[in-house]
């Protein structure tokens, strides 16, 4: 299988507790996409790269957020001092191309819960 | 700034009957629009996308069109199934240069036997 995949796919900590996500995107995209998914609702944007620079941030990406992808491949978020309201599924997605209409390929998701 | 309303769900519906999902946006500029669906238990996944007015997406029996005079993107699909069960998300992609997406909040869909 050549999907996106993140991992862990769930994780518990506690709160003040940093907290680092993988994904690694379908091979040779060159487009990443983070998201964060709460119950009942849908994906917030939160940031994307294009190859290895990040291009867009959303202003829901406090200073307690980073995401890198060194060598445009695999893509880190990390979530420092996490609080209850981190407590939400983190989604990666990848594309290839240039034009926005390009297809969006999502991962399983990483399920955070903070305590 | 650029959002995306749809209906609320629980829908309920019988097999065979004809569904829709209202979607309506608000955005500044030109976005291109997109339908994605979640399965129980998997990733969301592409459903369908249209990106200029009057364009009509397609897949799986769904269809959706652009309608800029009336800001919509309306899902439909003439007979559901059973497996047409999951969670719907209407979602757009402004063309200003930016690749920010925004979704709606998503419409779960039952179909009963």
């Amino acid at each position: 299988d050549t999907g996106v995949s993140q991992d862990p796919r769930h994780k518990i900590t506690k709160r003040g507790q940093n907290v680092t996500f993988r994904c690694d995107p379908i091979s040779e995209h060159n487009r990443l996409y983070w998201y964060r998914q709460t119950l009942g609702q849908g994906p917030e944007f939160l940031t994307y790269f294009q190859n290895e620079a990040q291009l867009e941030k959303s202003r829901l990406l406090s200073d307690r957020f980073s995401a890198e992808r060194p060598k445009g491949s695999f893509s880190t978020l990390e979530i420092q001092r996490t609080e209850q309201g981190d407590s939400a599924m983190y989604l990666c997605a990848s594309s290839l191309g240039q034009r926005i209409q390009e297809t969006q390929y999502f991962g399983p998701g990483t399920r955070l819960l903070v305590l | 700034g650029d959002s995306v309303t749809q209906m609320e769900g629980p829908v309920t519906l019988s097999e065979e009957a004809f569904l829709t999902i209202n979607c309506t946006y608000t955005a500044t500029g030109y976005p291109s629009l997109f339908w994605y669906v979640q399965y129980p238990g998997e990733g969301l996944q592409l459903l369908l996308k249209a990106t200029k007015a009057d364009d009509k997406g397609s897949n799986k029996g769904f269809e959706a069109t652009y309608r800029k005079e009336t800001t919509s993107f309306h899902l439909e699909k003439g007979s559901v199934q059973v497996s047409d069960s999951a969670v719907y998300f209407c979602a757009l992609t402004e063309n200003t240069g930016g690749f920010k997406t925004i979704f709606g909040a998503g419409t779960r869909l039952f179909v009963k036997a």
